[in-house]
């Protein structure tokens, strides 16, 4: 069945970059998905990339989608400490009629100074 | 844009009472809203799916009985949790999303609702 995998844990220095990643196995998915979700709260949508894409970047985030190894990742630039949170993988997959979200564990993100 | 809202942001109630959640998509029609279940530390559980007017579609292993779902406008779904036990203490999650949505198919996420049952 389908699958989403990523590390759980991150941690990095206030200016640096983070870099999460993520493997997911249907290979028929049309979006693939970041979502950031801070202590108490929902998800909140991040970025996303259409398939047929490689990359995608939008200001400090930067999107790298491999196909072949199925392997999605997401970097953040200089990293601030308002950036803590855990950040969630998702595939679309197809099923029971609609197109449902598979999400990874998540990756909690530390940002010290 | 995409905002989606839920009332109330958390809940205390007693073993045995109902408990209703609403999930609002505020400045788009969503198609499909999808309910979830996230325990502590861990990732969100897909509990079930519907369309505006239809009956929801439950995942395996969640009790239709239990968690009653009305997807009643293309902007709410509600969520009934029915004879509440302590065991459904949780962090409920709903999602609006479909065809409707500001990137078709993309889920935006409520900010969740948090029952404690006594």
């Amino acid at each position: 069945g389908e699958d989403v995998e990523q590390s759980l844990f991150l941690s990095v220095r206030e200016g640096d970059s983070s870099v999460i990643n993520c493997t997911y196995t249907d290979s028929s998915s049309t979006y693939l998905y970041w979502y950031k979700q801070e202590p108490g709260a929902g998800l909140q949508l991040l970025t996303y990339i259409f398939s047929n894409m490689d990359m995608k970047q939008d200001q400090r985030l930067t999107v790298l989608l491999n196909k072949k190894d199925k392997h999605l990742s997401l970097r953040i630039a200089d990293t601030q400490t308002g950036d803590s949170a855990i950040y969630f993988c998702a595939e679309i997959y197809f099923s029971g009629g609609y197109n449902k979200l598979i999400f990874g564990a998540g990756t909690r993100l530390a940002v010290h100074p | 844009g995409a905002v989606v809202s839920q009332h109330p942001s958390w809940v205390i109630c007693k073993s045995g009472t109902s408990v209703k959640i609403e999930c609002r998509s505020l400045d788009f029609q969503a198609t499909t809203m999808f309910w979830y279940r996230q325990f502590p530390k861990q990732s969100l559980m897909l509990m079930a799916t519907s369309n505006e007017g239809s009956k929801a579609t439950y995942e395996q292993g969640v009790e239709k009985d239990k968690f009653l779902i009305n997807h009643a406008s293309l902007t709410l779904s509600t969520l009934t949790v029915t004879s509440a036990h302590p065991e459904d203490s949780s962090f409920y999650i709903c999602s609006a999303g479909g065809t409707s949505s500001p990137v078709t198919e993309t889920q935006y996420f409520g900010p969740g609702t948090r029952l404690l049952v006594l």
